[in-house]
């Protein structure tokens, strides 16, 4: 497995700022997922973000509100643009393992606008 | 469009006492299914991964077993360290994507 950090762990914005949160992995990885997990709901996920390429965004999210960046295979970061409540949630990065399809998760970024 | 619903909600059991959570799924080509735990204010643990029905896989008092609609994920004589939400998810074929359930809240009383 893979061992992934994830900052900040928890933040409370305002409405209309920005937030950037970066997740680390320990090793080298092709791919890098984001979810959101929204209050009292299950995983959803935003995109899939390779290294080297553009991130390939889920039905319902759009880039000018999550753009990704990926500059290298151990690194990514998610940024949450022009915050409303409605974007209250966890935000969890994860990986796959190595040589199988079993995805890993870092410990989440709890987001909080106001 | 492939989908994951878990039952029950929430469970409480007494300590001891097994039971059974369940994952009922529709996917266009299973690639994989997953189970993982999730405890407050945590990402999810992996558990297991199953591939293919009448697959079956245990990790100490959990066994996850199988079949072409569901999976069950039994809990044998649990501890209040059993406690947490436990979430469901697959995968289709020819994809990366994790579609994940609502998850089942198990609480173990001592």
């Amino acid at each position: 497995s893979a061992v992934i950090s994830q900052k900040p762990s928890r933040d409370i914005c305002q409405r209309g700022t920005s937030l950037t949160i970066q997740c680390q992995v320990d090793s080298q990885v092709t791919m890098m997922f984001w979810y959101r997990q929204q209050p009292g709901q299950s995983l959803t996920l935003i995109a899939t973000a390779n290294q080297g390429s553009e991130a390939t965004y889920e039905s319902g999210f759009v880039i000018d509100k999550f753009p990704i960046s990926r500059p290298n295979l151990t690194f990514s970061t998610l940024t949450v643009s022009n915050m409303s409540p409605e974007d209250s949630s966890i935000y969890l990065c994860s990986v796959e393992g190595p040589g199988s399809y079993e995805q890993y998760f870092g410990p989440g970024t709890r987001l909080t606008v106001t | 469009e492939d989908q994951v619903t878990q039952s029950p909600e929430a469970l409480r059991l007494q300590e001891g006492e097994s039971s059974s959570l369940n994952c009922s799924y529709t996917v266009s080509g299973l690639r994989g299914l997953f189970w993982y735990r999730q405890d407050p204010g945590k990402g999810p643990e992996f558990l297991f991964t199953l591939y293919s029905a009448g697959e079956e896989k245990e990790k100490e008092r959990l066994k996850a077993t199988l079949t072409k609609k569901e999976s069950f994920l039994h809990i044998t004589a649990p501890k209040p360290e059993d406690s947490a939400t436990y979430l469901c998810a697959v995968q289709a074929a020819g994809a990366q994507k994790l579609v994940f359930g609502q998850g089942t809240r198990l609480t173990i009383n001592p």
